[in-house]
């Protein structure tokens, strides 16, 4: 079995630019979500994707966009950089239910900083 | 408020003693569950153990249980027979029922720096 995986591992980018981060769910998973992690803080909920479609959102502005993909990989990407999204980018990948069992499985986590 | 509150930045604990790293929620909802994580220096989070709010029983998984206490909005993890290994950061997040059936957000706590020594 095939665990969560995630590309680039490093990214640096400067403030102004966009960037896309990648994410393979797990095998046998359907639902992938993503949370930024800024140094010291727990994860913070980005969004959720399911069947291709954005399956709820975080408090995040709308220039974190995302997309999934027919084999339920997925990306996250954020326009206009600012030097607050340096963060830790974590997917976790799931198989969606309908009550609050489903365990997210996370991937190692792409690290973004922006100068 | 705070949905998920972990009061202890860090903790020490000597080889193969055990430890309880403390973990309080806030929810109205009835049906929720609670998750601890664990994160090493590499970044990822590790999936430890899961307790449903109806569980009767206090979830374990190998040397991980889960002290739950429903009354007082608590799920502690406890580590017995701490390794070396153990070090690393530990997460409490929990899933509420208001986003079953749609998104299943987490929402973590801020941590708790776990050092265990010789």
């Amino acid at each position: 079995e095939t665990g969560v995986t995630q590309s680039p591992t490093h990214l640096i980018k400067t403030r102004g630019q966009q960037v896309t981060l990648r994410c393979s769910s797990q095998s046998g998973h359907n639902t992938v979500s993503w949370y930024q992690q800024a140094l010291g803080q727990g994860p913070q909920f980005i969004f959720q994707y399911y069947r291709e479609e954005e399956n709820g959102r975080g408090n995040f502005p709308p220039r974190f966009s995302g997309l999934q993909f027919p084999n339920y990989s997925s990306e996250l990407n954020v326009n206009a950089l600012e030097l607050d999204d340096s963060a830790l980018y974590l997917c976790a990948s799931s198989h969606f239910t309908t009550g609050p069992t489903d365990t997210q499985y996370f991937g190692p986590g792409t690290r973004l900083t922006v100068l | 408020a705070q949905k998920i509150t972990q009061t202890q930045p860090g903790m020490f604990v000597q080889e193969k003693e055990a430890v309880t790293l403390d973990c309080t929620y806030d929810t109205s909802d009835q049906s929720y569950g609670l998750f601890w994580y664990k994160q090493p220096s590499s970044g990822e989070m590790i999936f430890l153990i899961y307790q449903g709010s109806y569980d009767e029983q206090n979830a374990t998984e190998g040397r991980y249980s889960l002290n739950f206490q429903k009354a007082r909005k608590s799920a502690n993890l406890v580590i017995s027979a701490s390794q070396l290994g153990d070090s690393a950061m530990y997460f409490c997040a929990m899933r509420e029922e208001e986003h079953t059936g749609t998104a299943s957000k987490l929402t973590f706590g801020t941590g708790t720096r776990l050092q265990v020594t010789l």
